[in-house]
């Protein structure tokens, strides 16, 4: 089993569409989680850190389930720059970030 | 602020030879990783460099060897290239501390022919 699992997807969505992305992770002792968007052949951005508490950024929110174990971002308002691939990524506390294999995101006009 | 820059952007090199990657962290940024990005995967983790010593390791084999300098610039080798380390190589900088998100340079795309 992966240490964090993501929906390849891609999830084809018009403008102005909401969407939502989860991820789970096998390691309970994991201690930080971020959302990084990365655009095709390009590096990976950080797109928010995932609080215990969830937390908004503007139309993107992200909760954290520490009970289950798993990870969501939504997208409110789909813009055409939204399309790209989103990387959950988990910090295990072995000095390394863990991510998925991401979740391809295709907004459409 | 001066972001992290990486260099080479490209590199094409043949089964056997060595190479060797740069990265410059972003300024106050002490703590550096390296990760490895096959296409259609997520970054692997590499290692990890705090104050010129290596802090933490991945799944990589010992041909995988890096440094980190003083002023926290930090290199990346690998000997003895194989076909499947054709990839992209991204440095990421960040303070330290488990919290603290790690901020990524363009990155090098390696090919191995």
């Amino acid at each position: 089993r992966k240490e964090v699992e993501q929906d390849p997807g891609p999830f084809n969505v018009p403008e102005g569409a909401t969407v939502a992305f989860n991820c789970t992770y096998s390691n309970s002792a994991s201690q930080s989680f971020f959302w990084y968007r990365q655009d095709c052949r390009k590096e990976p951005k950080l797109l928010m850190s995932v609080y215990s508490s969830g937390n908004e950024d503007g139309r993107f929110t992200a909760q954290l389930n520490r009970a289950s174990q798993y990870i969501s971002l939504l997208i409110r308002d789909s813009k055409l720059s939204d399309s790209a691939t989103y990387l959950c990524v988990v910090h295990t506390g072995r000095r390394a970030l863990t991510f998925g294999s991401g979740t391809r995101l295709q907004v459409q006009p | 602020e001066t972001g992290v820059t990486q260099s080479p952007t490209h590199l094409i090199k043949t089964r056997g030879q060595q190479v060797t990657l740069r990265c410059s962290s972003q300024s106050g940024h002490n703590t550096v990783s390296w990760y490895q990005q096959a296409l259609g995967q997520g970054p692997q983790f590499i290692f990890q460099y705090y104050r010129e010593e290596e802090n933490g390791r991945g799944n990589f084999p010992p041909r995988f060897s890096g440094l980190q300098f003083p002023n926290y610039s930090s290199e990346l080798n690998v000997n003895a290239l194989e076909l499947d380390d054709s990839a992209l190589y991204l440095c990421a900088s960040s303070l330290a501390g488990i919290n603290q998100p790690q901020h990524f340079g363009d990155g090098t795309r390696l090919s191995i022919l």
